[in-house]
């Protein structure tokens, strides 16, 4: 079954303590990204991978840090949480077209 | 500043009637618009596409219109399900932008009531 994969699905964590959400995809798609959805805000692009190695900024990217070594995979970093990021993020993956895949989601807490 | 506008934050609407999401954007470099549907402890799963070179796409119960004079796009389901209840939202894309990336609305809750 095509699909994208994120974890954890649900995460409470205190400020300052690091941590990664997992984001994987079995539909060999080059393009990658990570969003975060907020209330009234929609989803908004925090960081987007074009191909193994190649990464870049999206619309919100203080805070948090990618990397792409393999092509299913795209962690999404946050070296030290603060409260604002607690949030809904959700990974997405696409071919060459612009509908994009969602993984279910993560929520996040930070205290 | 929001580049792509859902202003009605919840629709509420009876079985079998017509739903119409507004959606309505800033940029003119977008040249492709998606709708999403999300049910919630989900991800957003597409619903339908139009590209600016159209102003109509039909799947099923589900059509897009595309303005783009006005810069505005709508969704219409007829006639309108209890399955159909969800967040909706929309989406742009310009072409050659960087990791397809798309630009959201604020999303419209959808309420249909049986």
């Amino acid at each position: 079954e095509a699909q994208v994969t994120q974890n954890p699905r649900y995460l409470i964590t205190v400020t300052g303590k690091k941590l990664t959400v997992t984001c994987s995809q079995n539909m060999n798609h080059e393009y990658m990204s990570w969003y975060r959805q907020d209330p009234g805000l929609g989803l908004r692009q925090i960081y987007y991978s074009m191909n193994v190695e190649v990464t870049d900024k999206g619309d919100v990217p203080e805070g948090y840090k990618v990397s792409r070594k393999e092509k299913r995979n795209f962690p999404l970093i946050l070296e030290s949480p603060s409260p604002n990021q607690t949030s809904l993020y959700f990974c997405a993956s696409s071919s060459s077209s612009y509908e994009q895949y969602f993984g279910p989601g993560t929520r996040l807490t930070v205290t | 500043d929001q580049q792509v506008k859902q202003n009605s934050p919840s629709l509420s609407v009876q079985e079998g009637r017509i739903s119409i999401l507004n959606c309505d954007y800033t940029n003119s470099m977008f040249d492709y618009f998606l709708w999403y549907k999300k049910y919630p402890a989900e991800g957003p799963t597409f619903l339908i596409s139009i590209s600016s070179i159209k102003d109509k796409n039909e799947d099923g119960r589900f059509t897009v219109f595309l303005n783009k004079s006005a810069k505005h796009l709508s969704l219409h389901i007829v006639p309108s399900q209890p399955g159909d209840s969800a967040v909706y939202f929309c989406a742009a894309s310009a072409t050659r932008a960087a990791g397809n990336k798309l630009t959201f609305g604020g999303g419209t809750r959808v309420l249909v009531k049986p």
